[in-house]
């Protein structure tokens, strides 16, 4: 069973106007979340996090939000740009105390189209 | 600084043939890991190593060897290769040492495999 899953696995949006990605997860002992992107032919690279006692987190165009009632998360990109077409991941961290069980666990991408 | 490089980038086998995947980071990262990316399965964790001398399973090892060689290396070893093992293998390491902090990855570029 998926603990954090990102329910639509494509979005198209034109350029200027606002992407919002989203992602669901179950398990309220999650310390962390972060958003990663994938370039086809690449590794994915870490774009944004949040902590659990945060409800936003903005960086630049990107920004992260948080509804820890509603366990659900959120990455907003404004405005869009055609090289943000990428696919997205979200991520989720236990907690410190895991130690050296602190896997992610991911959820399985949207890919993000931004039309020129 | 290299972060995270894997070799090779691109491998054709046949099937029953072995061959092993390299990965180092030189970050000085405690954990490391070896995924697979898949077509809508998003990225699943093969075997990981939380610190030196430590492997274990992740949630698809079957078919699949990990040697934490020291720090800095972790290999994948597929010992009779499989076309369904035809996928893209990204390597990663983060600093879990049970410190706080977001539990980033830092991903390798990829290696793609073919078995045919």
């Amino acid at each position: 069973d998926q603990q954090v899953k990102q329910n639509s696995p494509s979005l198209s949006v034109q350029e200027g106007r606002i992407s919002i990605l989203n992602c669901d997860y179950t398990n309220s002992m999650f310390d962390y979340f972060l958003w990663y992107k994938k370039y086809p032919a690449e590794g994915p690279t870490f774009l944004i996090s949040i902590s659990s006692i945060k409800d936003k987190n903005e960086d630049g165009r990107f920004t992260v939000f948080l509804n820890k009632s509603a366990k659900h998360l959120s990455l907003h990109i404004v405005p869009s740009q055609p090289g943000d077409s990428a696919v997205y991941f979200c991520a989720a961290a236990p907690p410190p105390n895991a130690g050296n069980n602190r896997k992610l666990i991911w959820g399985l991408g949207t890919s993000l189209a931004v039309n020129p | 600084n290299a972060g995270v490089t894997q070799t090779p980038k691109f491998q054709v086998l046949k099937t029953g043939q072995s061959m092993t995947l390299q990965c180092a980071q030189d970050m000085n990262h405690n954990s490391m890991y070896w995924y697979r990316q898949d077509p809508g399965m998003g990225l699943r964790l093969i075997y990981y190593s939380a610190s030196e001398g430590t492997t274990d399973k992740g949630e698809v090892p079957n078919g699949y060897n990990v040697s934490r060689l020291n720090k800095r290396e972790f290999s994948l070893r597929l010992e009779s290769a499989a076309p369904s093992q035809t996928s893209v293998y990204f390597c990663a390491s983060s600093d879990n040492s049970g410190r706080a902090g977001n539990g980033e990855l830092f991903f390798g570029e990829g290696s793609r495999l073919t078995v045919l």
